[in-house]
């Protein structure tokens, strides 16, 4: 049974144009996180939220933005995506911040930009 | 900074047989340990987990060990199985700038020969 659900699998934009990832999870946990993977690489933190309270790492480019409107789904948002954004994108769920706590990750929505 | 690798990109070894797969850490402070398994086109998958207050930890076929003095953690598969192909990420518990964040290290690309 699916605990974290990622949709679409597969999307493809235009450069430029808005484009929206969702997830959903099914195990009430606070947090829950965004992650980038590139081809051939560790996935790399974008943000999370621990309920409504949002934490942006600094390294994240404006161009990414979250929105968490309940427990249960967090979309990101890519203002104008650009070619470099083309990577697997990743959600993750956690019961709570801190040491301890396994991350449940979805199975990922490969972007693609033409 | 401080992070996580891994000695080995790639590893192949003969269906049956067991397998190791290293990560060293640098941070000492840090508190627990994940290795997650990542198969083609989906998203990281939890396999075991292991607190710095232990040094083994035994599930289905795979062990871990931490070796604190030297900042090492290995998965050990035994009896590997086509379905152990995947890459394996080890990802550690840190505290960095006052936040608890998981960083994943390099990632290691374990195929199984028949």
């Amino acid at each position: 049974d699916a605990m974290v659900i990622q949709n679409p699998r597969y999307q493809v934009t235009q450069f430029g144009k808005p484009v929206t990832l969702s997830c959903s999870q099914t195990l009430n946990h606070n947090v829950m996180y965004w992650y980038q993977q590139k081809s051939s690489q560790a996935p790399k933190l974008l943000f999370h939220y621990y309920d409504k309270d949002f934490n942006n790492e600094a390294d994240t480019p404006d161009n990414f933005q979250s929105r968490r409107p309940n427990t249960s789904f967090c979309f990101l948002d890519i203002r104008s995506p650009g070619l470099g954004d083309a990577a697997m994108y990743l959600c993750a769920t956690s019961l709570r911040l801190g040491g301890g706590q396994p991350q449940h990750f979805g199975d990922g929505t490969r972007l693609s930009i033409l | 900074g401080e992070s996580v690798g891994l000695h080995l990109p790639t590893l192949s070894v003969q269906e049956g047989d067991n397998s190791i797969i290293n990560c060293a850490y640098s941070n000492s402070a840090s508190d627990y340990f994940i290795w997650y398994k990542q198969e083609s086109g989906k998203g990281p998958q939890f396999i075991i987990d292991i607190r710095s207050n232990m040094d083994k930890r035994q599930g289905q076929r795979v062990t871990v060990l931490l070796n604190k003095t030297v900042k090492h953690l290995s998965l050990q598969i035994a009896a590997t199985q086509p379905g152990d192909s995947a890459v394996y990420f080890c990802a550690e518990n840190m505290a960095v700038q006052g936040a608890q964040k998981l960083v994943f290290g390099q990632g290691t690309r374990l195929t199984i020969n028949p």
